[in-house]
């Protein structure tokens, strides 16, 4: 069965800190890859997806996430982040020819101005 | 432009008492439709999906049902309601996976809170 890994549960940053947040997937065949944020009180929305060609994808708010096919991983990335990022972080998979999108756990960043 | 209603927004129930909790979606045809449940530190886990009227899948064998009426709505269930349903609950529509608008779309959610 397919699954979703994200080893990082609570990240606390600084402002202007650089940010990483790993996602990894167990699936061999084809896959389409999201990663969504839920801001504090507000639903959640995509920040960036990922479904063939370049793999690496920008996003929204200057998040960008690298798709390496040979670690089954799609860590997201910003270079700075900021008071505003605090939020939860959710990588999502889903495989061509299925409808399920499965999530995993979430990453909750507190971003310290 | 495609909006998703979810209904209501809170709702406290009493154990053993029934469920519903609606979806609408509007603005497109034939949307796949999904109902999540979100809990603190463990992701959102999905509970049934829908490729069409009638059309229910479900994934975590629980106390929940879902039924699809209509192309656009969407009902999540429960004859006798267990403490354990307690939780966060979440909407959400797509198109076919696979495309490139085959991301979900996310309703704003329903807390549910069984005493």
């Amino acid at each position: 069965a397919q699954s979703v890994s994200q080893h990082n549960h609570h990240v606390i940053l600084s402002e202007a800190a650089s940010l990483e947040l790993g996602c990894n997937y167990s699936y061999g065949g084809t896959v389409n890859l999201f990663w969504y944020v839920q801001y504090p009180g507000q639903h959640l929305q995509l920040l960036l997806k990922y479904f063939s060609g370049d793999p690496l994808v920008k996003g929204i708010k200057g998040f960008e996430a690298e798709f390496i096919k040979s670690k089954f991983s799609f860590n997201l990335r910003k270079p700075s982040v900021q008071w505003s990022d605090t939020a939860e972080y959710f990588c999502a998979v889903t495989t061509s020819g299925t409808y399920k999108y499965i999530f995993g756990t979430g990453t909750r960043l507190k971003v310290l101005a | 432009s495609q909006t998703i209603h979810q209904w209501p927004a809170t709702l406290v129930q009493p154990v053993g008492s029934p469920l519903s909790l609606e979806c609408t979606v509007e603005g497109t045809s034939n949307p796949n439709l999904y109902w999540y449940r979100q809990a603190a530190g463990r992701g959102l886990q999905l509970l049934f999906y829908s490729v069409g009227i009638g059309q229910i899948s479900s994934e975590v064998p629980q106390n929940l049902s879902a039924s699809r009426p209509q192309d656009r709505q969407f009902i999540l269930s429960s004859k006798k309601l267990l403490l354990s349903d307690s939780g966060f609950y979440l909407c959400a529509w797509s198109v076919l996976p696979g495309a490139r608008t085959g991301e979900l779309f996310f309703g704003e959610g329903s807390r549910l809170t069984v005493l």
